[in-house]
């Protein structure tokens, strides 16, 4: 069974403030994806990285996608009341599917 | 283009009781996908079709099930309702048959009493 563990699983900081969150797995996945999900609604795809080493920029959203692709990270610059929500990672593989779903990062931006 | 719709919003059901879920996903989307969310256990893979077929199953019971008509609208059913039911579930349509991408719905809050 493949597993990603998300941390941290949660984060308050204050606005303005930069902060990264991790996408942990000991699974090789062949793309992983971000998601973006606010209190009643589904979740939103932010970005999704193929290649090992990829880097890709979202306005002030970093995401980086491991060497080995076993991981992935986000990383939110001068963060902001909008960016709260709970974040999730998820990665597939060809021919299988399915996403598998991180464990979530709720984070919580104080104005 | 519209995105993904399910129906109905909100729910409340007795144990026992049966539910159907009803999803119609992006149009030109074959591949429809739900999940079940709740707080404890995080976002949990139910199965998905393409096409009509279902090609993957999560580790649900029996009482889970699902279907796909031709024009790629999607329904889940549970059976025998129980209190660990309650949760959001969760649909999302793909453009390509690889299923990489996921564009989800709003989302059914089931409660179960």
């Amino acid at each position: 069974t493949q597993l990603l563990e998300q941390s941290p699983q949660f984060l308050s900081i204050q606005e303005g403030e930069n902060l990264t969150v991790y996408c942990n797995s000991s699974s090789v996945f062949s793309s992983l994806q971000w998601y973006r999900q606010e209190p009643g609604e589904g979740p939103v795809l932010l970005v999704t990285v193929v290649t090992g080493g990829e880097v890709k920029k979202l306005k002030r959203l970093t995401f980086q996608f491991g060497d080995a692709r076993k991981d992935s990270s986000l990383h939110i610059t001068a963060a902001q009341p909008g960016d709260t929500g709970l974040y999730l990672c998820a990665g597939s593989n060809f021919g299988n599917e399915k996403l598998t779903f991180g464990t979530g990062t709720r984070l919580t931006i104080i104005p | 283009k519209a995105g993904v719709t399910q129906t109905p919003r909100y729910l409340i059901k007795t144990r026992g009781q049966q539910v159907t879920l009803s999803c119609s996903p992006i149009s030109g989307h074959r591949s429809v996908s739900w999940y079940q969310q709740t707080p404890g256990q995080g976002l949990q893979f139910l199965f998905e079709y393409f096409s009509e077929t279902q090609r993957n199953k999560g580790n649900f019971p029996g009482r889970f099930s699902g279907r796909q008509f031709s024009n790629s609208r999607s329904e889940m059913n549970v059976s025998t309702l129980e209190l660990g039911d309650s949760a959001l579930y969760l649909c999302a349509s793909s453009p390509t048959a690889a299923n990489t991408e996921a564009f989800f719905g709003q989302g059914t809050r089931l409660t179960v009493v």
